[in-house]
């Protein structure tokens, strides 16, 4: 069973728009989050992380976290084409000395039209 | 940004064959990482690597795969013998610090590896 689940799989948003992207863990002892996009042929790239209740604002993007519902959200306004990107959330959990997997969503495919 | 390198960005090779995929990751960073992504899908994990050993395995690295980092060169994931089902995209990370304790992991290009 997937740990990080996201919603929706992909989105289409006209330029300048909002978009509004989605995660939700099955694990409470993950404690830290990220967002992570994706250009085609490219690595991901952490965007932003998030580990504390509540917004986390970076220029156009603002992500939330609601570690009572698990639940890690990513808005973009203004949407430019050059944000369309696959959109990964990403998890981890402490676990002592562990070192901790992080633990991906299957994507959300946004599309920027112009 | 940090940038971790990765060599050779894509490979052809007949199933059976050895390969080894390069890695080169950020100069300071002392976790280093594999994580294999099928069709542009879901980032799977593979293994984490510190102090020269491997910390933690995923159920994909199977006995076929290795790793290692000799002293001074790259972070290398070995594959002998290659299967079908390898065919992949093959990300390395590497992070400052544990990424259980909230640290960044940053990602190469990726190597894409086609087993035929």
């Amino acid at each position: 069973q997937q740990k990080v689940q996201q919603s929706p799989e992909s989105l289409s948003v006209p330029e300048g728009g909002m978009a509004s992207l989605n995660c939700t863990s099955s694990d409470r002892n993950f404690q830290y989050f990220w967002w992570y996009r994706q250009h085609s042929g490219e690595g991901p790239k952490a965007l932003m992380s998030i580990f504390s209740d509540g917004d986390k604002k970076e220029g156009r993007f603002t992500a939330h976290l609601n570690k009572a519902s698990l639940h890690v959200s990513l808005h973009i306004r203004d949407s430019q084409p050059s944000d369309s990107a696959l959109y990964f959330c990403a998890a981890s959990e402490h676990r002592g000395s562990a070192l901790g997997r992080l633990h991906f969503g299957a994507g959300t495919q946004l599309i920027v039209i112009p | 940004g940090p940038k971790v390198l990765q060599i050779p960005s894509h490979q052809i090779i007949d199933m059976g064959q050895m390969v080894t995929l390069n890695c080169d990751p950020v100069s300071n960073h002392l976790y280093f990482y594999w994580y294999k992504q099928i069709l542009g899908q879901q980032m799977e994990f593979l293994v984490n690597f510190y102090n020269g050993k491997v910390m933690e395995k995923s159920k994909l690295f199977k006995d076929q795969f290795s790793v290692e980092r000799p002293d001074g060169s790259y972070f290398t994931l070995k594959i002998q013998p290659t299967a079908l089902e390898d065919s992949a995209v093959y990300f390395c990370a590497s992070s400052l610090g544990q990424g259980a304790s909230g640290n960044t992991l940053y990602f190469g290009e990726g190597s894409r590896l086609i087993v035929v």
